[in-house]
């Protein structure tokens, strides 16, 4: 079990938003542990879609936008697309200086 | 451009060894930290060592301290993971990634990964 819960599945229709979750705790999100989020789609590299809870690397859509707030972090994607449907990581940092991972959520496009 | 391949995933026996290898290119090696991510079949990622820029510190998981050894090598850019006392529950695709952050500071994250090497701990 992951020490950062995510919903394991979400799904939205094209067009639509759909936010995903990553819960922590006082010794991780809630100490003040910046927050990044990862798009992985099977068989190939995983990649960085936000970085310190609200930033995008360039060349990330504006369609993705993270938040950060007490023990909680949120990724949310706008105007839906096809090619959004993968699985999406939360990543942050625990007291005892571990890197942690949320479970991960998969998102389907219907 | 940023390249990072990762090699040397296989069969292995329990309590075998096997060495994973990344090499990089297309930036300065000698200048990041590097860390070893893997993912289990049907799980999600397990962060499982970092190593800083300079080679000076390591850090690993609980579940692989003692067994794993990460190391660099600057002159061939390349990262590698030393497994020792493989179990099956170390099966799992094994990932370099790149740290744009640091993580003495609570701070790292990827921005760069390899396509992953699968390793089967099996009998």
């Amino acid at each position: 079990q992951s020490v950062l819960t995510q919903p394991p599945s979400v799904s939205g229709a094209p067009g639509q938003r759909v936010t995903i979750s990553c819960t922590g705790s006082s010794s991780n999100i809630g100490a003040g542990y910046d927050v990044h989020w990862y798009q992985h789609l099977p068989g190939t590299a995983p990649k960085l879609l936000i970085y310190g809870n609200n930033n995008r690397p360039s060349g990330v859509p504006d369609r993705f936008s993270g938040s950060k707030s007490g023990t909680s972090a949120s990724l949310a994607i706008t105007g839906l697309q096809a090619e959004d449907e993968a699985d999406y990581y939360c990543q942050s940092f625990d007291s005892n200086l571990s890197l942690i991972f949320g479970g991960g959520t998969t998102l389907t496009v219907l | 451009q940023v390249q990072l391949v990762e090699s040397g995933g296989g069969v292995v026996q329990p309590g075998r060894s096997l060495r994973l290898s990344c090499a990089t290119s297309g930036f300065t090696f000698s200048s990041y930290g590097f860390h070893w991510v893997r993912q289990p079949p049907g799980k999600g990622l397990e962060w499982v060592a970092v190593i800083w820029y300079d080679g000076s510190n390591q850090y690993y998981a609980d579940s692989v301290r003692g067994r794993f050894t990460i190391s660099r090598d600057s002159s061939k850019s390349t990262l590698y993971l030393q497994m020792n006392s493989l179990r099956a529950e170390d099966t799992a695709v094994y990932y370099c990634a790149r740290d744009l952050g640091t993580f003495s500071n609570y701070a790292s994250y990827f921005d760069y990964w390899g396509q992953g090497t699968l390793v089967t701990v099996s009998s």
